[in-house]
């Protein structure tokens, strides 16, 4: 059964610091991962999709990494502002249906 | 190209009545999957259609829901009766295809059963 942890649960930094978010899962047989977000009482922005091919992917301010052997992903966000404050959940498709198996994710806080 | 939508966004309603909830999915996405997220938890999926068809309910947490997707264009998922513990935030989502194709999801329907 795949399991997907987040760490940490919550991150409060202040604006312009570099960030790495983790996700870990214990299976390696995924097609891919995917990164969204979450505002608070709104529904989930896809933020990057890594193919289990690639190691890299890259939107913005945004870097994601997968090493499909070490069941490992990280979310780096560089340069971080206020409005990158939300919630962060990593998910990957199990399955021949491909379900998404989530993350518990991280509440990230950017001060001012 | 319009993304997934809900409706509505948000219910409340009594213990043992029943509530519908509606998706509907990017025009051309045969695949639309429902999932859940109750307080404090993770999101978790509930089914999976593929056009019309139940692909995977493996999700479903018990006879009180039913999902339909007629014509396999939207998609309803009906609560009857609703218990306490149905209340939490339903999300719909739909993709091309399964696998490797990504998932886009709606806003919610944030449900409340009091």
């Amino acid at each position: 059964k795949q399991e997907v942890t987040q760490i940490p649960a919550a991150l409060s930094v202040p604006e312009g610091e570099n960030l790495v978010l983790n996700c870990s899962f214990t299976d390696s047989a995924i097609y891919n991962l995917q990164w969204f977000r979450q505002d608070p009482g709104k529904g989930l922005t896809s933020l990057l999709l890594i193919q289990s091919s690639q190691r890299e992917q890259t939107s913005g301010r945004l870097n994601a990494s997968l090493d499909k052997s070490s069941g490992r992903s990280t979310l780096y966000i560089a340069a971080s502002q206020p409005g990158d404050s939300a919630t962060y959940l990593c998910a990957v498709p199990t399955g021949t249906a491909s379900k998404l198996t989530f993350g518990t994710g991280t509440r990230l806080q950017v001060t001012l | 190209e319009a993304g997934v939508t809900q409706f509505p966004s948000h219910s409340v309603i009594e213990k043992g009545q029943t509530v519908t909830l509606r998706c509907d999915p990017i025009s051309g996405h045969d695949n639309l999957y429902w999932y859940r997220r109750v307080m404090g938890k993770e999101i978790k999926f509930l089914l999976h259609f593929v056009k019309e068809s139940k692909q995977d309910e493996s999700g479903m947490p018990n006879n009180r829901f039913l999902a339909e997707r007629t014509g396999g264009t939207y998609s309803t998922l009906k609560v009857q009766p609703a218990e306490l513990e149905d209340s939490g935030v339903y999300f719909c989502a739909s993709s091309r295809g399964p696998g490797i194709y990504e998932q886009y999801f709606g806003p919610g329907t944030r449900l409340t059963v009091t």
